[in-house]
């Protein structure tokens, strides 16, 4: 079966560094997706990885290991608005999005 | 501005009573999705239609319907025979082809009586 791996919540402090895993096993690989999902709202799109490697946009990184099967987002000089739920979905052989449960991240004064 | 809109925001419904969710988009995508969210869950996909008058089941379809008349317009509805429907539904829409980025509307929260 399809399966996608990110934990369930995280917390950190405003101004600091944090780093979201997602790992996936999925028919086929096709790209893998960050969105971020305010409570309540709809989900907004952060980044778009199909190549190995690290893409940096502002505050937030993304990083894929296609042999690994694993991703990260990474989110510098954390702000209290950046308290959302982080969703990792991997695009599969047949170009649908398979969605992971989302991490919850909690950021402290 | 282009977007996608879902109405209404928030809905409540007796049981047994059909109801239907409306999604509409001025992007000129020709994709269309329908998603359903349950806390701690991960977005599930109910249907989806990657061109006008046609339409294919997601992983979820059992007691919803859909129809994509129109290139703007794919709602949904939430029939009497889904056994737990009280859910965030996600519509969304994206370009046909491969790069997959999807848009979304700011959902409608059913909550069944």
């Amino acid at each position: 079966g399809q399966n996608i791996d990110q934990p369930t919540e995280m917390t950190a402090t405003e101004g600091a560094i944090v780093q979201i895993n997602c790992t996936y096993q999925t028919s086929g690989f096709n790209g893998l997706f960050w969105y971020q999902q305010h409570a309540g709202e709809a989900p907004t799109f952060l980044s778009y990885n199909v190549l190995d490697g690290l893409e940096e946009k502002g505050r937030f990184s993304s990083f894929l290991s296609r042999s690994k099967g694993y991703s990260y987002l990474l989110l510098k000089e954390l702000q209290m608005k950046d308290s959302a739920s982080y969703l990792c979905a991997v695009l599969d052989s047949n170009y649908q999005l398979i969605w992971g449960a989302g991490t919850k991240l909690i950021i402290k004064p | 501005d282009g977007g996608i809109t879902q109405s209404p925001k928030y809905l409540f419904r007796k049981e047994g009573q059909n109801v239907t969710l409306s999604c509409e988009q001025n992007l000129n995508h020709d994709a269309m999705y329908w998603y359903r969210q349950d806390p701690g869950q991960g977005l599930r996909l109910i249907y989806y239609s990657q061109i006008v008058n046609d339409f294919q089941k997601g992983d979820i379809a059992e007691g919803y319907s859909v129809s994509r008349e129109k290139k703007e317009s794919f709602p949904l509805t939430v029939t009497s025979a889904q056994k737990n429907p009280t859910a965030f539904y996600l519509c969304a829409s994206s370009i046909a082809g491969e790069y997959n980025e999807q848009f979304f509307g700011p959902g409608t929260r059913l909550t069944v009586l």
